[in-house]
C-alpha cells in the first residue's frame, strides 16, 4: 500500500524567509502525489500536483514542489513566505489508476512569524 | 458558483439524537465525497459517490449513513453515535470522478461541519 511521511510536524519561519516542507512517499508502483493546505477552519485547497512529465511542479500562491523518484520525495517550497500562508500543510498520494482514495500525510503546521 | 457548502457549521448532538449533515454543490460536479477529520489529523475518506451511485465505503460503521439524492445534493445521516465520533465532517465534490489522477480532477472541499456527541 501506499503511504506518505511527513517528518516535521511544524515549521515556524520568518516572513519573507523562504520555505521547504518534507514529505516522502512510499510505494513500489507509480504513483500521483499532491500538496493541499488548510486554513483554520477551513475545507482543503489544492495547491499543486504531480502526475507525470516535468518533475518542478508550480502550483497556487507562489508555491512548488519537486518530485524526486530516486528519493521518493515530494518536497513543498516557498521563495519567501507571508503571515497569510501560516497553515497546516497536507502532502498526499494515490497511485496511478487508483481512483478517488487519496491517502494523506499527518500534515506540517506552517507558521509564520514577524 | 465555485463552492461546495456545508450545513450546519456546528452541531452538538446526544448519543441517543439523529440527525443529518447537508453538502451542496451547483459546479455540476458528478463525483461527491465525505471525510472525517479529527483534531490535529489528515481526513480520512469515508463514502464517495460516483455518479449518484455508492462507489467507495471506507468500512464505515451503520451509524453514519450516506445518501445522494441528486447530483446536488449529498447527506450523511446520524444515529447513535458515539463521543468519538465527535470531528470535522468534510463533504467534498470533483467534475467527473474519474480518479483524481486526471488532469482536469480536483477535489473542491466545504469548510466542513464541526460535530460534537455528547
Amino acid at each position: 500500500a501506499q503511504s506518505v511521511t511527513q517528518l516535521d510536524s511544524q515549521v515556524p519561519v520568518f516572513e519573507e524567509a523562504p520555505v521547504e516542507l518534507r514529505c516522502n512517499y512510499s510505494s513500489s508502483v507509480s504513483v500521483y502525489l499532491f500538496w493541499y493546505v488548510q486554513y483554520p477552519n477551513q475545507g482543503l485547497q489544492l495547491l499543486l500536483k504531480y502526475l507525470s512529465g516535468s518533475t518542478l511542479v508550480k502550483g497556487i500562491n507562489g508555491f512548488e514542489a519537486e518530485f524526486n523518484k530516486s528519493q521518493t520525495s515530494f518536497h513543498l517550497r516557498k521563495p519567501s513566505v507571508h503571515i497569510s500562508d501560516t497553515a497546516e500543510y497536507f502532502c498526499a498520494v494515490i497511485l496511478t489508476g487508483g481512483g478517488n482514495k487519496l491517502t494523506f500525510g499527518t500534515g506540517t503546521q506552517l507558521k509564520v512569524e514577524l | 458558483d465555485t463552492e461546495v457548502t456545508q450545513t450546519p457549521k456546528h452541531l452538538v448532538m446526544g448519543m441517543t439524537n439523529k440527525k443529518s449533515l447537508k453538502c451542496e454543490q451547483h459546479m455540476g460536479h458528478r463525483a461527491m465525497y465525505w471525510y472525517k477529520q479529527k483534531a490535529k489529523k489528515p481526513p480520512e475518506l469515508m463514502f464517495v459517490y460516483s455518479y449518484e451511485k455508492l462507489s467507495i465505503n471506507e468500512s464505515v460503521p451503520s451509524r453514519f449513513s450516506p445518501e445522494c439524492p441528486n447530483s446536488s445534493l449529498l447527506n450523511l445521516h446520524l444515529h447513535a453515535l458515539q463521543p468519538e465520533d465527535s470531528a470535522l465532517y468534510l463533504c467534498a465534490s470533483s467534475p467527473r470522478g474519474q480518479g483524481l489522477g486526471a488532469t482536469n480532477e480536483k477535489l473542491f472541499f466545504g469548510s466542513g461541519t464541526q460535530l460534537s456527541v455528547l
